[in-house]
């Protein structure tokens, strides 16, 4: 099994920041990466896929890197709608989920 | 646009099964070679992709469930259904049903399925 791994587990930023979120994998998933937004008591939200490919009515601050095993997801000057949990998925071998990173106030 | 609604009892007894099914409005289950997945959260934690079912009826399960889980398709009804086997407290979390395009977009607004005796 394909293992993901985020870090950091928490992050505390400020409206404005820049904040980079990281997602390892166990093996090579190559290109085949997605990121997602979850607010509380909602779904999550695709915000990126294939490493890089911002899913439509995304907003053009959040960015996705990366290939192989490494993996980030950079949001540019943050806004209050951006407080929330974020989670990147492979989908080289089955689908398997990283464990979250909140990034809060 | 596609939209999906989980629905199925709130409340299963342990070592019983777990059903659950997704409707789907504004497309059909078998368009565009769709795939359909379910994913749970428990409460407080992290995402798990429980498997998925194409819009042939083909399953692919993930390994840590595959002994106890079962999905099938209904074209007549438009929507897919999830079966979870001798379910345990562990197995106690909200549950989503996805578009399965690797990907997944778009999800239900999910369904908390809590096991108590």
């Amino acid at each position: 099994d394909i293992q993901m791994t985020q870090s950091p587990s928490t992050l505390s930023a400020s409206i404005g920041d820049r904040v980079i979120i990281s997602c390892r994998a166990s093996q090579s998933v190559s290109s085949w990466l997605a990121w997602y937004q979850q607010k509380p008591n909602k779904a999550p939200k695709l915000l990126i896929y294939k490493t890089s490919t911002l899913q439509s009515g995304v907003p053009s601050r959040f960015r996705g890197s990366g290939s192989g095993t490494f993996f980030s997801l950079t949001i540019n000057n943050l806004q209050p709608d951006d407080f929330a949990t974020y989670y990147c998925q492979q989908y080289a071998t089955y689908r398997t989920f990283g464990q979250g990173t909140k990034v809060e106030v | 646009q596609v939209q999906l609604q989980e629905s199925g009892p709130g409340l299963v007894k342990p070592s019983e099964t777990l059903s659950l099914t997704c409707t789907v409005s504004g497309g059909s289950v078998t368009s565009n070679k769709h795939y359909w997945s379910w994913i749970r959260q428990p409460p407080g934690k992290g995402l798990e992709w429980i498997g998925y079912i194409s819009y042939t009826g083909s399953t692919n399960y993930n390994p840590s469930l595959k002994s106890r889980v079962t999905m099938s398709l209904d074209t007549s009804k438009n929507h897919f259904s999830l079966n979870l086997y001798s379910v345990t407290a562990a197995d106690t979390a909200m549950y989503y049903c996805a578009r399965d395009q690797a990907q997944f977009d778009p999800w239900g607004q999910g369904t908390l399925v809590t096991v108590s005796s």
